[in-house]
């Protein structure tokens, strides 16, 4: 099993529209969460930390469910713009010190 | 600007040659990683430094792999006898070093290798 797996998707939704993505991880341990966005050919850039209350910012949500070991992303009213890869991120322990692990990628076609 | 920057931005090289990419930081980050990335896969962990000193490194980074950030702040990475498949984007990242969320990485544009 992977240690952090996504759905790669795409999915393909029309403006307006409201998506979500889940990201589960098989290390119970695991610390902190991120959800990255990366356009095509491009870095990976910072989208959101992902906190254990929930958070929002704009039309994005992020959800942690530690029980079931799965983060999520929402987008409301979806733009052009959003059409991108989006990247789970999961910081695990090993060895005395952590980890990133990233996903494969969810890839979001945003039509018009 | 004061982002991740990245040297150089694409590499062609023919199979069997050396090449070396160099990676500057965010200036006050103390952590360097370098990741490998393939078309459709998320990127791959190969080696991060805290300071001048390697923590870690990944199963991926083979011996024709070496990595230096000799006085804690560029770093470099090198590939000796390159095969056609390390064609891939290499990206370096920096952070603060704090764990938790406030050890947020940040990219730089990366390294397109292509190996002919």
């Amino acid at each position: 099993r992977k240690e952090v797996e996504q759905d790669p998707g795409p999915f393909n939704v029309p403006e307006g529209a409201t998506v979500a993505f889940n990201c589960t991880y098989s290390n119970s341990a695991s610390q902190s969460f991120f959800w990255y966005r990366q356009d095509c050919r491009k870095e990976p850039k910072l989208l959101m930390s992902v906190y254990s209350s929930g958070n929002e910012d704009g039309r994005f949500t992020a959800q942690l469910n530690r029980a079931s070991q799965y983060i999520s992303l929402l987008i409301r009213d979806s733009k052009l713009s959003d059409s991108a890869t989006y990247l789970c991120v999961v910081i695990a322990p090993t060895s005395g010190t952590y980890k990133y692990i990233f996903g494969t990628g969810t890839r979001l076609k945003v039509l018009a | 600007d004061t982002g991740v920057s990245q040297d150089p931005r694409h590499k062609i090289t023919k199979r069997g040659q050396n090449v070396t990419f160099r990676c500057d930081p965010i200036s006050e980050h103390n952590r360097l990683y370098w990741y490998r990335q393939t078309l459709g896969q998320g990127p791959e962990f190969l080696t991060y430094f805290q300071n001048e000193a390697q923590l870690e490194k990944s199963r991926l980074l083979s011996d024709r792999f070496s990595a230096e950030r000799p006085k804690g702040s560029f770093s470099t990475l090198e590939i000796q006898r390159t095969e056609q498949g390390d064609s891939a984007m290499y990206l370096c990242a920096s952070s603060s070093g704090h764990l938790g969320r406030t050890d947020t990485q940040y990219f730089g544009p990366g390294t397109r290798l292509t190996v002919l």
